[in-house]
């Protein structure tokens, strides 16, 4: 399978429940990314990985907490969610960080609802 | 802060029309991309221009970087309802490669 690959689509957790998002991309790519884009605001940049090594914490809250076994697979693993955390959750992936000029490949995102 | 405007941030039109959508920012990018969301999907790259002043098409779609690479246009002639989606600009900071990205601009090309 090409492409960068989401799942789950969607997920309804409760504010005490742990769960886990996972992303996989087959395309080669060194860097991977976890957004967060929430209705009518800017996408939000999470975390970076670049060669398995997180380059980036943008301030992310510690209920968030990323992992990145190897080059192909990025986890978000989320515990005490509040309600304002749903959001669409995107990863994405590339060639390399820092390497604009081919752009991101996303994956469809998982919709998240914390109720 | 950086920050990348879009507008409109919502724009509805009849099919066979042509449109613009504007991505502004008083920060200078080192190339800019565009991007299509579609309902229930994650963007998908459209173009990258580089090159301040460069031209780009792609079919019926024109991209515009500004001379000074602070700002870029994205033209469509004649919208077809295919064309609906979200369109999503993202500079690039060039001293630490982080993209900076603007709100959207939700278009929807009615039959």
């Amino acid at each position: 399978e090409t492409g960068v690959t989401q799942t789950p689509r969607h997920l309804v957790m409760g504010m005490t429940n742990k769960k886990s998002l996972k992303c996989e991309q087959h395309l080669g790519h060194n860097a991977m990314y976890w957004y967060k884009q929430s209705a009518k605001k800017p996408l939000e940049l999470m975390f970076v990985y670049n060669f398995k090594e997180q380059t980036e914490n943008n301030s992310v809250p510690s209920r968030f907490s990323p992992e990145c076994p190897n080059s192909s697979h990025l986890f978000l693993h989320l515990h005490t969610l509040q309600p304002e955390d749903s959001a669409l959750y995107l990863c994405a992936s590339s060639p390399r960080q820092g390497a604009q000029e081919y752009g991101y490949t996303f994956g469809s995102g998982t919709r998240l609802t914390v109720v | 802060t950086q920050l990348l405007e879009q507008s409109p941030q919502f724009l509805s039109i009849q099919e066979g029309e042509n449109l613009t959508v504007y991505c502004n920012s008083s920060s200078v990018f080192s190339s800019l991309q565009w991007y299509r969301q579609e309902p229930g999907e994650g963007p998908v790259l459209l173009v990258t221009v580089v090159t301040g002043g460069e031209v780009k098409k792609l079919k019926r779609l024109t991209f515009q970087f500004g001379d000074a690479r602070k700002d870029s246009s994205l033209h469509i002639t004649a919208a077809q309802p295919g064309d609906t989606g979200l369109y999503l600009c993202a500079g690039e900071d060039g001293s630490n490669y982080q993209l900076i990205w603007g709100a959207g601009t939700k278009l929807i090309i009615k039959p």
